[in-house]
């Protein structure tokens, strides 16, 4: 079975920094890209970030690009998302979202079968 | 990047048809996905690749592309169908989701 488990969440003020993990069991880790979605108190879905099945290639969304960084460790399961400079609108549960078919070469083609049930971020003075 | 627009909310009353669409310029050249997200819970993959149903979705579920527009239908609705859908594509800037349609079973 499938498991995706964020960790990491925390209640912090704008301009910290924080880092999420992702512990993922059930499936062969190092063969699928991984992915950061978030959704804010009353909003929709937002894709935060993607990193190929390798760690080789990483792909941002403008809003967080040069704030956030994605990385994984293949040796143990582990997906991660170090943020920097957080901001108000930072405020959002993360899901951390396994794709569905590829590795991650691009973007193109991502989409997500198994989610985790999220963790929440709270920025705010 | 592009964006997907869907209809904030859409009603039906149980055992009735719903309809939601996601319309985006980018649609034509790329696939859409459809998520059931319910408050408290994390998504659910209902629809991949304008059409394809992963296993263990229930075949009321269905997808279609027609130009710049696809449509999630989910046929003879039940109460346990009212959730958050989300349509989704990808392209190499980036991944997008559309804003979100209400479902509300009536």
């Amino acid at each position: 079975e499938v498991q995706l488990l964020e960790s990491g969440g925390d209640l912090l003020q704008p301009g910290g920094s924080l880092r999420l993990s992702c512990a993922a069991s059930g499936f062969t880790f190092s063969s699928y890209a991984m992915s950061w979605v978030r959704q804010a108190p009353g909003k929709g879905l937002e894709w935060v970030s993607t990193i190929g099945s390798s760690g080789g290639r990483t792909f941002y969304a403008d809003s967080v690009k040069g704030r956030f960084t994605i990385s994984r460790d293949n040796s143990k399961n582990t997906l991660f998302l170090q943020m920097n400079s957080l901001r108000a609108d930072d405020t959002a549960v993360y899901y951390c979202a396994k794709d569905h078919e590829g590795g991650g070469v691009t973007t193109s083609g991502v989409h997500f079968d198994y989610w985790g049930q999220g963790t929440l971020v709270t920025v705010s003075s | 990047s592009y964006e997907l627009t869907q209809p904030p909310s859409v009603s039906v009353s149980p055992g009735q048809t719903a309809r939601i669409t996601c319309s985006g310029d980018a649609l034509p050249k790329q696939y859409a996905y459809w998520y059931q997200k319910k408050p408290g819970q994390a998504p659910v993959l209902v629809i991949y690749k304008d059409s394809e149903r992963p296993s263990g979705i229930p075949e009321r579920f269905s997808g279609s592309s027609s130009g710049t527009t696809v449509t999630l239908t989910i046929s003879t609705v039940q109460a346990e169908d009212e959730a958050d859908y989300y349509c989704q594509s990808a392209d190499s800037s980036g991944v997008v989701f559309g804003g979100g349609t209400k479902l509300t079973v009536l």
